[in-house]
């Protein structure tokens, strides 16, 4: 039963401390994606990786967040330092384009971590 | 600029009934079009899918049906279960853009025994 998976669940931190959350996608998966969950905004993208290079960062606060595919296994999102404003869920997503180029495609979320900033 | 609303934050349905859910979206370059269903504490998981060569997929209770005209589609489930009560999502996308989706805010259903 393929999954992607996120650690840590649940993360609880005081303001400007480094944060960082990890996903795995589904093995054999060529994209990434991260979003971030909140009450106001739903579901918004933050970053997105094609073949573990960087396609779409335009979502994310560039000062503070950074995404990197250190290996096709392994997705990290850091924050550094992290704001109150950062408390939300992050979910990572992982998919495979058919033809390789880039053609829309189902996405499969990891079950989030909701990061709390006091 | 929300190119994909869900304008109905929520729905309430009795068991048995057909459940609609509405989402419009303003990109004319979209082709492709899901529903994911959300759970408490857990991630979305795909529902079902369409390409804008189609105007209607169907699979169980659940059909979608895409009016690209006026840009909207819909979800309709029937019979609505208590099950059924999750948030639900309508995310777009188009091939240029390669797999990025854009989602809507979301419509929380409750299903009542």
């Amino acid at each position: 039963d393929a999954r992607v998976t996120q650690t840590p669940r649940h993360k609880v931190t005081e303001m400007g401390q480094e944060v960082t959350m990890r996903c795995q996608p589904i093995l054999g998966h060529n994209t990434v994606f991260w979003y971030r969950q909140t009450m106001m905004q739903g579901l918004e993208l933050l970053a997105y990786f094609r073949n573990r290079a960087p396609l779409d960062d335009s979502g994310m606060p560039k000062d503070r967040f950074s995404a990197e595919m250190p290996d096709a296994t392994l997705a990290t999102l850091k924050i550094q330092p992290s704001e109150p404003r950062d408390s939300a869920v992050y979910f990572c997503a992982s998919g495979l384009t058919a033809d390789g180029k880039g053609a829309a495609d189902t996405q499969y979320f990891g079950p989030g971590t909701r990061l709390t900033v006091l | 600029d929300q190119q994909v609303k869900q304008n109905s934050p929520s729905l309430s349905v009795q068991e048995g009934r057909i459940s609609i859910l509405n989402c419009d979206y303003t990109n004319s370059m979209f082709d492709y079009f899901l529903w994911y269903k959300k759970y408490p504490a857990e991630g979305p998981t795909f529902l079902i899918s369409i390409s804008s060569i189609k105007d209607k997929n169907e699979d169980g209770r659940f059909t979608v049906f895409l009016n690209k005209s006026a840009k909207h589609l819909s979800l309709h489930i029937v019979p609505s279960q208590p099950g059924d009560s999750a948030v639900y999502f309508c995310a777009s996308g188009y091939k240029a853009a390669g797999n990025k989706l854009t989602f809507g805010g979301g419509t929380r259903v409750l299903v009542k025994p």
